[in-house]
Parts: C-alpha cells; structure tokens; sequence
C-alpha cells in the first residue's frame, strides 16, 4: 500500500531534549517536504526536499533541521525544542517537485512543556 | 510570502444544504488545489485546477479557478455528515525560484448538522 508514515505519532518533551521525527515514503518519490499545523494558521511548509542530498527552507525554518540521506526517508530534527514548537506536524511525499497530488502522512502531535 | 486569505473560518450547516467558501490570494497562482482533512488525519487532494476560469467537479464538489487568477471557490452540493472536516485551499505559483512550493489557506472547518 502507498503511504507516508511518521513516528512517533504523540510525543511529549521538555523543553532543550533533542527529538527526531521520522518520516518514510515506500513511492519513490523524488519531493519530501514538513509542514506544522496550528489553529488558525494552517498548514506552513517549515523545510522541503527536491531530492536526495537537496533540502531547503520553507516558510518556518527556524528551530528545525533535515536530512535526506535516502530518498524514502525524511527526518526532522528539532535539536533544542522550545514551547512554541508545540504543534501538529505533517510529512508529505510527490512524485515529483511540481506535481499536484502530495501524499501525506497521518501527523505527529508534539508537545513541548 | 504569498497570502491566502480562506473563508468562512468555520460553518455549521443542516445535512443537505450546499456549501461554498472561496480564497483569495494576494499573488497571481497557476495553479490551485483543494484538500480535505479528516479529523486524526493529513490531507487529502479533492480538486487540481489549471487554467483561469476552469470549472471542475468531483463528485459533489465543484470547483473554479477564478479569472484574476487570484481567487478560487469550492461548492459542494447536498451535504452529507462524512463531508465534516477541514477543507484547505492551496496555491503554486510555478516560475522562478521556489516555484514548487504550495500556499496554503488557514482552512474552512465544516461541521454538518444530521
């Protein structure tokens, strides 16, 4: 079956505890990107992916980082979390960067105390 | 960046009735897109529109790619309680540098009244 996954899906933490957030495609899609979700703002993209070894930032970069090692995985790293981080975050594959359908993942709800 | 302003915020309409919201954007799009997301999950492309003035439909959605190119609406007729959710516009400019990115509006929040 065709899917994005995440992991973990809930997660709780401190404030400054470094957390990862992975995220796989099984399309071999060549586009990977991150949005958060937060009421009343929808969804902002905060880092994308062309391809392997090309990311960029999105809209809310700041306080994130990526990599992308592989093309099926896409992992987002917030190394020292703050507060207003706490969000509703998405993974979301494309074929191709360009190309209108983009699968997303089921999202990840972290809190940051 | 590009703005996109989405409306009504929220509705609550009785199971039957039609449904529209629109979006509006301070930027000329080529394309436009509109999502769906269910409660607990991501969202899901319901409508791509092309060309300025393009009308497509999906079933009971219809959509429209408004002339300006700077403003799209969604309908859907007879509403049915699975259309409860969170309906996304979403914008792409594609020229130049960052052309691959999508603009997302903030969200209509549908709730149907059985």
């Amino acid at each position: 079956e065709a899917q994005v996954t995440q992991n973990p899906r809930y997660l709780i933490t401190v404030t400054g505890k470094k957390l990862t957030v992975t995220c796989s495609q099984n399309m071999n899609h060549e586009y990977m990107s991150w949005y958060r979700q937060d009421p009343g703002l929808g969804l902002r993209q905060i880092y994308y992916s062309m391809n392997v070894e090309v990311t960029d930032k999105g809209d809310v970069p700041e306080g994130y980082k990526v990599s992308r090692k592989e093309k099926r995985n896409f992992p987002l790293i917030l190394e020292s979390p703050s507060p207003n981080q706490t969000s509703l975050y998405f993974c979301a594959s494309t074929r191709q960067a360009g190309t209108d359908t983009q699968y997303f993942g089921p999202g990840t709800r972290l809190t940051v105390l | 960046g590009q703005q996109l302003n989405q409306s009504p915020q929220s509705m609550f309409i009785q199971e039957g009735e039609d449904v529209s919201m629109n979006c509006t954007s301070s930027s000329i799009f080529n394309t436009w897109l509109w999502y769906k997301q269910d409660p607990g999950e991501g969202p899901v492309l319901l409508i791509a529109l092309y060309k300025a003035g393009e009308l497509t439909s999906n079933g009971r959605l219809t959509a429209q790619f408004g002339i300006t190119r700077k403003d799209s609406f969604l309908n859907i007729s007879a509403s049915i309680p699975s259309d409860v959710g969170i309906y996304f516009c979403a914008g792409r400019l594609s020229q130049g540098a960052g052309s691959y990115q999508l603009t997302f509006g903030k969200g209509t929040k549908l709730s149907v009244i059985p």
